[in-house]
């Protein structure tokens, strides 16, 4: 099926382990994003990259860097996880550009430190 | 970091029942104003993109108005059914070269009762 597709969907890692989230979409958008979902925080902006071979911190991106290989893909990367960390995570995607259908967004991440 | 609110944060009607909520957004630079719909366990996925005052769109028995001048955007359901417990975000994107980023609010939980 056409859309965005993140792995894994689930992970539990040890406090300083790292790790890599994955995101493809297949949709031939520009603009691609991570978010994170907290209890009471609503979604918040990690990172995105407006087009391919750029990208810009976000809302919180303390602690994270993400890389966009292509135009299909763009991954997060945890380099020494933390508890804060913990959080269920969202790649997204859409056109970026001056017509606007909204974002498609993957299935989510459930990450867990302990 | 621009201030989206919506209310209520949570919502519980009868089945039958026609219910509305309120997005309030910066009224300055606005370049959109996105409504999604999350189904517990799955994704958001975009109701509506709204662009000019005064736009009024609907998808069957859900529709939504919005205000650029004031910085609001009310959703409306009509008739709610249990199909439509769900968190409804809105989300407001900013113009400039802002390249689609979006500012959620935290949402509003509708439970439709039987």
């Amino acid at each position: 099926n056409a859309g965005v597709t993140q792995t894994p969907k689930f992970q539990v890692l040890k406090t300083g382990q790292s790790m890599t989230l994955q995101c493809a979409q297949d949709m031939n958008h520009n603009s691609m994003y991570w978010y994170r979902q907290d209890p009471g925080m609503g979604l918040r902006l990690i990172y995105y990259s407006a087009s391919e071979g750029t990208t810009d911190k976000g809302e919180v991106p303390n602690g994270y860097n993400v890389s966009r290989l292509n135009k299909r893909e763009f991954s997060l990367r945890l380099e020494s996880a933390a508890p804060s960390q913990t959080s269920v995570y969202f790649c997204a995607s859409s056109d970026g550009g001056g017509t606007d259908y909204g974002y498609t967004f993957g299935s989510g991440t459930r990450l867990t430190v302990v | 970091i621009l201030n989206v609110e919506q209310s209520p944060q949570s919502l519980h009607v009868q089945e039958g029942d026609s219910t509305n909520f309120t997005c309030s957004f910066p009224s300055s630079n606005f370049y959109a104003l996105h409504w999604y719909r999350w189904e517990t366990a799955k994704s958001p996925e975009a109701l509506f993109v709204m662009t000019l005052n005064g736009d009024e769109k609907k998808k069957g028995r859900i529709s939504a108005t919005l205000n650029t001048k004031e910085g609001y955007s009310y959703l409306y359901i009509k008739g709610s059914q249990p199909e439509d417990s769900a968190t409804y975000l809105c989300a407001f994107r900013t113009g400039g070269t802002s390249y689609g980023k979006l500012t959620f609010g935290q949402g509003t939980i509708l439970t439709v009762h039987p």
